[in-house]
């Protein structure tokens, strides 16, 4: 079956460390998006890729980087920068432009 | 730039009763409107979705939106509430030639038996 996998499921940061996040889809799909979820918060766009080799910063780009070296991977590196990464991480897919976005689980990053 | 606003944080129905959950948006343009629902830990699942054309669409689970220009509203309803629907809900909106969506900040569904 299709879909996207972001693993792992849980991940623990200590104080001053880089974490990757991964993501993977099997859905052929172009654009592919990183999320921040916060309670109460909503999704915050952190960066988005519409091509290979290509990304834009979304709103909270901030502490986080990407790459773009594979249409089907995506992965998030959660850097030292970022000084309050506690949070819900979702990927998402879609074909393209103006099209439905495909989620992911989800990774749930917590501070040590 | 870009909002929607969903003004319900929380909602509570009972088992049986009719939903009905609310989405505003600001913009002009003709927007491309989806709603999405999320259970606890779980990645969001794709509710049902407005293009273009009819103004009243039907989705996955029963649930059904009605896009209304005049009020700038992508309401979503249910008639009849099942326990199972308690989750989170999200509206999101996009526009012709923007990659992006933005989306509300959600409204959480309670059941109550």
């Amino acid at each position: 079956d299709g879909g996207i996998t972001q693993s792992p499921k849980y991940l623990f940061r200590k104080e001053g460390q880089n974490v990757t996040l991964s993501c993977e889809q099997n859905l052929n799909h172009d654009a592919m998006y990183w999320y921040r979820q916060d309670p109460g918060q909503g999704l915050r766009l952190i960066y988005y890729s519409q091509i290979v080799n290509d990304f834009q910063k979304g709103d909270i780009a901030e502490g986080y980087s990407v790459s773009r070296e594979k249409k089907e991977s995506f992965p998030l590196t959660v850097t030292s920068a970022q000084k309050n990464p506690t949070a819900f991480y979702l990927c998402a897919s879609s074909p393209g432009q103006d099209q439905p976005q495909h989620f992911g689980d989800g990774t749930r990053l917590s501070i040590l | 730039a870009q909002s929607v606003t969903q003004p319900d944080i929380h909602i509570t129905v009972s088992e049986g009763a009719s939903l009905e959950l609310r989405c505003n948006y600001s913009y002009g343009a003709t927007p491309y409107l989806f709603w999405y629902v999320q259970s606890p830990g779980q990645g969001l699942q794709l509710l049902l979705k407005y293009f273009s054309g009819d103004t009243l669409v039907q989705g996955i689970k029963g649930f059904e939106a009605e896009f209304k220009r005049s009020q700038s509203s992508f309401n979503l309803r249910k008639p009849s509430v099942h326990w199972s629907d308690a989750a989170e809900y999200f509206c999101a909106v996009g526009f012709s030639g923007y990659s992006t969506l933005t989306f509300g900040k959600g409204t959480m569904l309670l059941v109550s038996p």
